[in-house]
């Protein structure tokens, strides 16, 4: 149980364009949800924390004009990239706090964005 | 400043070998500890977890991990790596309201 579907595992886009990152929570329903962007060979960083039905909070220099975040549903959080740069090509990974994984994450298998 | 430390980027063991991967943490009350796995181009998997109780945590496909609070470290353990073991090895911190840290990785790699 708890597992967190994310899709599309990859994308390619042209800048100046949008893109849509879904995250949904298969067996479980998921008031909060986080998304995460990684660089190569780094760690996890926080980019913003989703709550259903309520704005989504950004950690200090994410732009949430570029990065938003819609929570509207209980299973359902989604992350567009709008206006996408080369810069903005990362992994993207969405996570959800399972209640009875005490505290524990379970996470999304990624989204690799590649903005040309 | 309250984060996670992981020391070593990169490990390489032979099949077969003992593993150990150091995490240490600089928090001021018991933290939730965990240990995470990531495979090329995937999302992370939880091996393991510590709250309390029992120092000593069985995760799954054989690593265990360790919380030793005078060290304040809660080291990966396992006694044979398997060529499928290579991958990425995130330890995290759980601080409460919605506060988790990740270390910074370990990438293991794996000799035959």
């Amino acid at each position: 149980g708890a597992v967190v579907s994310q899709h599309p595992s990859r994308v390619i886009c042209k800048s100046g364009t949008s893109v849509k990152i879904e995250c949904r929570s298969l067996d479980f329903q998921a008031t909060t949800m986080f998304w995460y962007r990684q660089f190569p060979k780094q760690s996890l960083m926080l980019m913003a924390t989703s709550n259903e039905g309520s704005k989504a909070t950004y950690e200090q220099g994410v732009e949430k004009d570029k990065f938003l975040i819609n929570h509207a549903s209980l299973t359902l959080s989604t992350l567009t990239v709008t206006s996408a740069h080369p810069e903005d090509s990362s992994f993207y990974i969405c996570s959800a706090r399972v209640v009875h994984l005490n505290y524990g994450y379970t996470f999304g298998s990624g989204t690799r964005l590649t903005v040309v | 400043a309250q984060s996670v430390t992981q020391p070593d980027i990169h490990i390489t063991v032979s099949e077969g070998a003992s593993l150990e991967l150091r995490c240490n943490y600089s928090y001021g009350a018991t933290p939730y500890l965990f240990w995470y796995v990531q495979s090329p181009g995937q999302g992370l998997q939880l091996l393991l977890k510590y709250f309390s109780g029992d120092t000593l945590v069985q995760g799954i496909k054989g690593f265990e991990a360790e919380f030793k609070r005078s060290q304040s470290s809660f080291n990966l353990r396992k006694p044979s790596v398997h060529w499928s073991d290579a991958a990425e090895y995130f330890c995290a911190v759980f601080l409460g309201n919605n506060d988790m840290r990740f270390g910074a990785g370990t990438r293991l790699t794996v000799k035959p």
